[in-house]
């Protein structure tokens, strides 16, 4: 059972455009949403992450957002410039643990 | 400051054999979770220790199993390797981890472990 979803396997954007990633959830004890950015060869980096009590957080280029009444996260990033491209994997982490779930991951390619 | 390392960087083992692999965490942090990527099943949580203790299981049979010592090292181990078993496994470390704190955890850059 994919707790967290990922169900676009990959995006084409074009340079300076806005990339939106998105990621569905179903478990409703989740408290804790990252977004994680992968490129070949490395482990993930951390990029941004948002706790259930906020509906938005921004970090530079990114912004994430959570609709919990949808169990949606989507992550913005504006714009986008080539060195974006990566996989991209959410994950989520169930309240009163440290055990957290990811989606399956977008791969996003930023077109020069 | 050092980064998470992971030792083997790749490793080929044949079915049946057992395995360990070696994560470093960064210094100071005491929290290090694995993971097991695998094409279409994206990251897969398979457990996290602090103080040398497993806080938190991920839903992988028994021949999954590590350990954390003194220092915060972990190793993960498998025995009675089988095909399913390949994969990129991903250690990550943070400073305190558990539930209800949101410190970062950073990701060494794993070990590709292949099963013939």
């Amino acid at each position: 059972d994919q707790q967290v979803k990922q169900n676009s396997p990959s995006l084409s954007v074009q340079e300076g455009r806005i990339s939106i990633l998105n990621c569905d959830y179903t478990n409703s004890m989740f408290d804790y949403f990252l977004w994680y950015k992968k490129y070949p060869a490395e482990g993930p980096t951390f990029l941004i992450s948002i706790s259930s009590i906020k509906d938005k957080n921004e970090d530079g280029r990114f912004t994430v957002f959570l609709n919990k009444s949808a169990k949606h996260l989507s992550l913005h990033i504006v714009p986008s410039q080539p060195g974006d491209s990566a996989v991209y994997f959410c994950a989520a982490r169930t309240s009163g643990t440290y055990k957290y779930i990811f989606g399956t991951g977008t791969r996003l390619k930023v077109l020069a | 400051k050092a980064g998470v390392t992971q030792t083997p960087r790749y490793l080929i083992k044949t079915r049946g054999q057992q395995v360990t692999l070696s994560c470093s965490p960064i210094s100071g942090h005491r929290s290090v979770s694995w993971y097991q990527q695998t094409p279409g099943q994206g990251l897969q949580f398979l457990f996290e220790y602090f103080s040398e203790t497993q806080r938190n299981k991920g839903n992988f049979p028994g021949r999954f199993s590590g350990r954390q010592f003194s220092n915060s090292r972990s190793e993960m181990n498998v025995s009675t390797l089988e095909l399913g078993d390949s994969a990129l496994y991903l250690c990550a470390s943070s400073l305190r981890g558990g539930a209800g704190t949101t410190d970062t955890q950073y990701f060494g850059p794993g070990t590709r472990l292949t099963v013939l």
